[in-house]
């Protein structure tokens, strides 16, 4: 069973490129999230969705947008990558309660 | 801002021997989870406790909540080098939505062989 899938794994991006990082789940829920996890800070949320076709912005949303037109996939676009967005992002999902993980998007921007 | 606090941050611990990690929140809930994280991985579910309930057990997990104090511990007993990784408690706030979760920092825990 895949689960949450994130793609890609790493990436290297030049300030001031753009990307998007793609998580896929298999499990036919409703809520996705987008975390970045930086050292002694934890784990902190981005953007989520309640839904196919809604988002809504979490504790650090700047410099981020995000698209749920599927229900299985749940897209984290950067724009213009800054040095300060270098970091491990993580995609989450969950039906109630428990939330799955992928294993993580290494972005190093430099 | 973090919901739960993670105490301490680091515990490096022998094989064999009991770990203890707690967590410290702010605002009522409505159930606390303790994830694991081994490094370069994504987290796992290892537990959840309610608001209602004091002492859940899974194998060799304990989870306590004290509401009053706000604080949950996990212990695990008789370590393994296996349950070398970071444990992290993550909090659903009373009268919220049990979908949006805050998670602490993080404990490191190293189990030495």
């Amino acid at each position: 069973n895949a689960g949450v899938t994130q793609t890609p794994k790493f990436r290297v991006l030049k300030t001031g490129q753009s990307m998007t990082l793609l998580c896929a789940q298999d499990m036919n829920h409703e809520y996705m999230y987008w975390y970045r996890q930086d050292p002694g800070m934890g784990l902190r949320l981005i953007h989520y969705s309640v839904g196919e076709g809604t988002t809504a912005k979490g504790e650090v949303p700047d410099g981020y947008n995000v698209s749920r037109l599927k229900k299985q996939n749940f897209l984290l676009g950067l724009e213009s990558a800054a040095p300060s967005q270098t970091s491990v992002y993580f995609c989450a999902s969950t039906q109630s309660i428990l939330f799955f993980f992928g294993q993580g998007t290494r972005l190093t921007v430099v | 801002s973090q919901q739960g606090e993670e105490d301490p941050q680091a515990l490096s611990i022998q094989e064999g021997e009991n770990a203890t990690m707690n967590c410290s929140y702010k605002t009522s809930i409505n159930n606390l989870q303790w994830y694991r994280q081994n490094s370069g991985r994504g987290l796992v579910h290892l537990i959840l406790i309610r608001s209602n309930e004091r002492e859940k057990h899974s194998g060799r997990l304990r989870v306590t909540l004290d509401t009053s104090k706000k604080s949950s511990s996990l212990l695990i007993t008789a370590s393994r080098a296996a349950d070398t990784a970071s444990y992290f408690c993550a909090t659903a706030r009373e009268g919220g939505s049990n979908y949006k979760l805050t998670f602490g920092k993080g404990t490191l825990l190293t189990v030495n062989p």
